[in-house]
């Protein structure tokens, strides 16, 4: 069964920083990696999807990587500022065999950003 | 402007009483996804449906029902069997399920109801 383990749980910054956030699972058989958005109370922004295949995708401040064999994908964002302030959740799609699109989620980073 | 609306926001529900939560969306996706997000436990998968007329269980379906007759539309029924109903709903879609049933694209989600038993 796939899991997905994500650390910090939280992390605390002062505006300007470069941060990484962490995503680990354990079945590296994935299709595809998604790094989602949670504001409070609110539903998930899609973020970055990176295919299998693929070694990272860029979107502005965010850069996010996958390690396939080592089960690992990093989420860089550069240049911090208050406004990122949300919970961050990484979810992997597949763990060998059919997935039908069925997503595995790990527990998410909150991160505030303080001027 | 496209998108995936969820309705009420905001739902209060009554012991033994089933409340129907709406997910709608006008993306052409053939995939349609509900969760549920409790405190400290992540977001966990109660059905999913593949395309019209066809739905399957995911991880936690007890205690809740759906239907899938339209392309844009996948209600979500609470029924009483389920006991603790109360956490926050979200709906997602994505484009399918390609050869040998792999997802494909990304999955999107809507703003989420807050269901409260009271």
């Amino acid at each position: 069964k796939q899991e997905v383990t994500q650390i910090p749980a939280a992390l605390s910054v002062p505006e300007g920083e470069n941060l990484v956030l962490n995503c680990s699972f354990t079945d590296s058989a994935i299709y595809n990696l998604q790094w989602f958005r949670q504001d409070p109370g609110k539903g998930l922004t899609s973020l970055l999807l990176i295919q299998s295949s693929q070694r990272e995708q860029t979107s502005g401040r965010l850069n996010a990587s996958l390690d396939k064999s080592s089960g690992r994908s990093t989420l860089y964002i550069a240049a911090s500022q208050p406004g990122d302030s949300a919970t961050y959740l990484c979810a992997v799609d597949g763990a060998g065999g059919t997935s039908y699109g069925k997503l595995t989620f790990g527990q998410g980073t909150i991160l505030t950003v303080h001027p | 402007d496209g998108g995936i609306t969820q309705s009420p926001k905001y739902l209060f529900r009554k012991e033994g009483q089933n409340v129907t939560l709406s997910c709608e969306q006008n993306l052409n996706h053939d995939a349609m996804y509900w969760y549920r997000q409790d405190p400290g436990q992540g977001l966990r998968l109660i059905y999913y449906s593949q395309i019209v007329n066809d739905f399957q269980k995911g991880d936690i379906a007890e205690g809740y029902s759906v239907s899938r007759e339209k392309k844009e539309s996948f209600p979500l029924t609470v029924t009483s069997a389920q006991k603790n109903p109360t956490a926050f709903y979200l709906c997602a879609s994505s484009i399918g399920v390609g050869r040998q049933g792999r997802g494909q694209g990304g999955q999107f989600f809507g703003p989420g109801t807050r269901l409260t038993v009271l």
